[in-house]
């Protein structure tokens, strides 16, 4: 069982178009970071959230940590070629000091947005 | 200032082979991880070195091994390869907060 889920898997859409994916579990996080992953590179880190609520804006991205600390989701706003992507999740298990072992990955969601 | 960096960036190797990787972190990052990424499991946790002792290990055969040197450089190895070891093997280093930085990966491909 995964212990974070990100949905949707897939996702093409047209330059210009908003959307929404989602990254959900059911342990509490004590943060929870977003990565983004171009095709032949590592993962890039864009975002912590730390406090339940916060919302956190990144240019057209905006970041949500749920109030209960176990969700998260991120909304992208006009959506152009450059935002093609994996998206992953990582979520930092409370108490779990910091460490790179305590940081959980969803398996991320594919993007593509098409000119 | 210089980021991750993880060679070879792509090889390689046939089944019962051995394959070392090396990452270099960013200065000043005594902490560095590894992980293990295929498109059916995502990425997974191998290994985490910190001034030079192995922190945690996650749940990998006995075949996967690293190091970490004096100089925060890492190793890791893999013997008596399989066909499933086949994977983007990404480095990551961290001040320690939890904030990862990713080299470009390593892409092995097992014969």
């Amino acid at each position: 069982t995964q212990l974070l889920e990100q949905s949707p898997q897939f996702l093409s859409i047209q330059e210009g178009e908003n959307l929404t994916v989602y990254c959900n579990s059911s342990s509490v996080f004590s943060s929870l970071q977003w990565y983004r992953q171009e095709p032949g590179e590592g993962p890039v880190l864009l975002v912590t959230v730390v406090t339940g609520g916060e919302v956190k804006k990144l240019k057209r991205l905006t970041f949500q940590f749920g109030d209960a600390r176990k969700d998260s989701s991120l909304h992208i706003t006009a959506a152009q070629p450059g935002d093609t992507g994996l998206y992953l999740c990582a979520g930092a298990l409370r108490g779990s000091g910091g460490g790179a072992d305590g940081l959980t990955f969803g398996k991320g969601t594919h993007l593509i947005i098409q000119p | 200032k210089a980021g991750v960096t993880q060679t070879p960036r792509y090889l390689i190797k046939t089944r019962g082979q051995q394959v070392t990787l090396s990452c270099s972190p960013i200065s000043g990052h005594r902490s560095v991880s590894w992980y293990q990424q295929t498109p059916g499991q995502g990425l997974q946790f191998l290994f985490e070195y910190f001034s030079e002792t192995q922190r945690n290990k996650g749940n990998f055969p006995g075949r996967f091994s690293g190091r970490q040197f004096s100089n925060s450089r890492s190793e890791m190895n893999v013997s008596t390869l399989e066909l499933g070891d086949s994977a983007l093997y990404l480095c990551a280093s961290s001040l320690g907060n939890g904030e990862l930085f990713f080299g470009e990966g390593s892409r092995l491909t097992v014969l």
